[in-house]
């Protein structure tokens, strides 16, 4: 079975702070995604990456960051977090099959206070 | 650029009815994918359909796939109550070096007794 773990399920950070947030996926996938989810919003994109060190906005990059130093690890930062960034946040990852089947995380759900 | 439109956004029905959750995307594509999410978890693979005509049945649901009409259904038989969820589609491009997947904004589902 295919197994995304993220580093928090609740986060609570103050406005100005640095936030990292971490996924780590076991099944050796090459593409990992970062989404935010907002009640009426859906999912939406932020970053993804196909390969190590190698990234691509999304739909809304904008105040995140992302590194992918290693083939399981993806994190998302926050550079300096903002009550608008209150939200949930999951992590998918995927590779090759015919196909892309996404695998999802078990969410973070942040809270910039 | 890729839509994806669910209908409805919300549906409340009574335990024992059938209904159906419609998908429409606007290009070509023949790789559609079904999501559930319960409250407050992320969001768990139901089904994958590959091509035209394609259907897959787990328990009380049910999924199809017109890449013709650009439409996918999820029906629901006989609902039960732990089938209260929201429910998402997604698309892919359809070709090999595009890894991203356009979600629909998600049918929140409520079974009443």
């Amino acid at each position: 079975d295919v197994k995304v773990t993220q580093s928090s399920r609740y986060l609570v950070k103050r406005t100005g702070e640095k936030v990292f947030l971490e996924c780590v996926q076991d099944m050796d996938h090459e593409n990992m995604f970062w989404y935010r989810q907002d009640p009426g919003l859906g999912l939406r994109l932020i970053y993804f990456s196909y390969d190590v060190k190698m990234k691509e906005k999304g739909d809304i990059p904008e105040g995140y960051s992302v590194s992918r130093e290693k083939k399981e690890r993806f994190s998302l930062i926050l550079e300096s977090a903002s009550t608008n960034q209150t939200s949930m946040y999951l992590c998918a990852s995927s590779f090759f099959n015919g196909f892309y089947e996404q695998y999802f995380g078990p969410g973070t759900r942040l809270t910039v206070t | 650029e890729l839509k994806v439109e669910q209908n409805p956004l919300f549906l409340s029905m009574q335990e024992g009815k059938n209904y159906t959750i419609y998908c429409n995307y606007s290009t070509t594509s023949d790789r559609l994918y079904w999501y559930r999410q319960d409250p407050g978890k992320s969001l768990e693979s139901l089904f994958v359909l590959l091509s035209n005509g394609a259907v897959k049945q787990e328990g009380r649901l049910m999924a199809s796939l017109d890449t013709k009409a650009r439409l996918s259904t999820l029906h629901i038989t006989a609902a039960v109550h732990d089938l209260s969820a929201t429910y998402f589609c997604a698309v892919d491009m359809n070709n090999f070096g595009n890894e991203k997947l356009t979600f629909g904004t998600g049918t929140r589902l409520t079974i009443i007794p």
